[in-house]
């Protein structure tokens, strides 16, 4: 199974500030067909995940433009340039090359 | 509006059965591929079991495989997960969530449901 390794596991942050986490895959992401699989998610607290970014840098419908994503092969990156209060919670990283669909540890973000 | 509403959770001894339900509305059910994905207390997310959408393709965890069945009825919505032969490990929420058109996945989810497994 692919491992995929975040980085850091907690995450403290002000108001306005920049965020990054970073996602390392114990294998590439770049499947045949030339797209390279990978997700992230945000829980909110006491909330399912939410679906943030595909396919790298894809931003899901309704997601602000203050999350980017970036990478490729086997490492990848989430970026929140701003951070706002309602962006706390839970954020994982996942894949789709092969099966079974793996995610990473998760990155708790808090608000200072 | 897509909604995704579980059911059929709750607490069950060492070697007992569940059966859950996801119930759909909102989106044409029969064109979409489901999920099952997990969440023990405290714990991250494990993606469980995955049927296509017809139903023709079913993929599951080595964790579940041979214990945990995934099935669907287009006709009434509704996706479901058998569970036999459960373990104290198998106690989590149980999302049900859906992929959307092409390579956009787990873009709805339910609310969940506990399983608990204990005696």
């Amino acid at each position: 199974d692919i491992v995929l390794t975040q980085t850091p596991l907690s995450l403290s942050v002000t108001p306005g500030q920049p965020a990054s986490i970073s996602c390392k895959s114990s294998q590439s992401l770049l499947h045949s067909d030339g797209k390279t699989y990978l997700y992230w998610y945000l829980q909110k607290p006491g909330q399912p995940p939410q679906l943030l970014m595909y396919e790298v840098s894809n931003r899901f419908s309704g997601v602000p433009d203050r999350f980017s994503g970036s990478g490729s092969g086997t490492d990848f990156t989430l970026k929140i340039s701003r951070v706002e209060a309602e962006d706390v919670g839970v954020y994982y990283c996942m894949h789709r090359v092969q099966v079974p669909r793996t995610f990473g540890q998760g990155t708790k973000v808090e608000i200072k | 509006e897509v909604q995704l509403v579980e059911s059929g959770g709750g607490l069950v001894q060492p070697g007992g059965s569940l059966r859950l339900s996801c119930a759909a509305s909102g989106f044409t059910f029969r064109s979409y591929n489901m999920n099952w994905v997990r969440q023990a207390p405290g714990k991250g997310l494990e993606w469980v079991s995955y049927i296509s959408s017809s139903g023709s393709t079913i993929y599951y965890a080595d964790s579940v495989k041979g214990r945990f069945t995934i099935s669907r009825d287009n006709a009434k919505n509704s996706v479901y997960l058998q569970m036999n032969s459960l373990r104290a490990e198998d106690t989590a929420v149980y999302y049900c969530a859906r992929d959307g058109y092409s390579s956009i996945l787990f873009d709805y989810w339910g609310q969940g449901t506990l399983v608990t497994v204990s005696s």
